[in-house]
């Protein structure tokens, strides 16, 4: 079935330095992704809507040029924290739809990216 | 707003018993809703979902009602097995907004010992 793979699985950054998370379809099309994020025990909150060849569409709440997004390609969306500080620490997911024959649209996520700031 | 409300965990189970994880929801538009299930390390894998008013969702022994009078879809396992230990979040998506945007629950953690 389809996979959707995220890279890495966990990072350890500094504060103030920039982290990339990648997101990748590796046997589909993905011409939208969703970046969502978790915080201990609370339900994965969507950041932003990732299109490709455009830009990202952002929640309201979510501060866009912090979580810089990019899908340069139909199989890679990129989240990148910039000037991360220790609040930025989280469970990062993302997921991306694929439109299967008779079922409509079906929705694939990633295992995930721990992130913590130190 | 939309929102999605599950119980908390964790649910601790002997093996071979009877699971329910309640789910409610609050929604303006015509929700599809979904049960998604994250075993250890992977990724969420859709687990079962029903997209109308008493709609029944199933798969691997689960099941979950979709009860628009009571606005509920409480996911629910007559037997369970060790290897259900896993983290379930309920979600729903609007789909009159023509998106694949989805709203979740918390999650809730089930473990089940032999």
């Amino acid at each position: 079935g389809a996979v959707v793979s995220q890279h890495p699985s966990w990072v350890i950054c500094k504060s103030g330095t920039s982290v990339k998370i990648e997101c990748r379809s590796l046997d589909f099309q993905a011409t939208t992704m969703f970046w969502y994020r978790q915080f201990p025990k609370q339900s994965l909150m969507l950041m932003a809507t990732s299109n490709e060849g455009s830009k990202a569409t952002y929640e309201q709440g979510v501060e866009k040029d912090k979580f810089l997004i990019n899908h340069a390609s139909l199989t890679l969306s990129t989240l990148t924290v910039t000037s991360a500080h220790p609040e930025d620490s989280s469970f990062y997911i993302c997921s991306a739809s694929t439109l299967d024959r008779g079922s409509g649209n079906t929705i694939y996520f990633g295992e995930g990216s721990w992130l913590t700031v130190v | 707003g939309d929102s999605v409300t599950q119980m908390e965990g964790p649910v601790t189970l002997s093996e071979e018993a009877f699971l329910t994880i309640n789910c409610t929801y609050t929604a303006t538009g015509y929700p599809s809703l979904f049960w998604y299930v994250q075993y250890p390390g992977e990724g969420l894998q859709l687990l079962l979902k029903a997209t109308k008013a008493d709609d029944k969702g199933s798969n691997k022994g689960f099941e979950a009602t979709y009860r628009k009078e009571t606005t509920s879809f409480h996911l629910e396992k007559g037997s369970v097995q060790v290897s259900d230990s896993a983290v379930y979040f309920c979600a729903l998506r609007i789909d009159s907004y023509n998106t694949d945007k989805l709203i979740f629950g918390t999650g809730t953690r089930l473990q089940v010992f032999p």
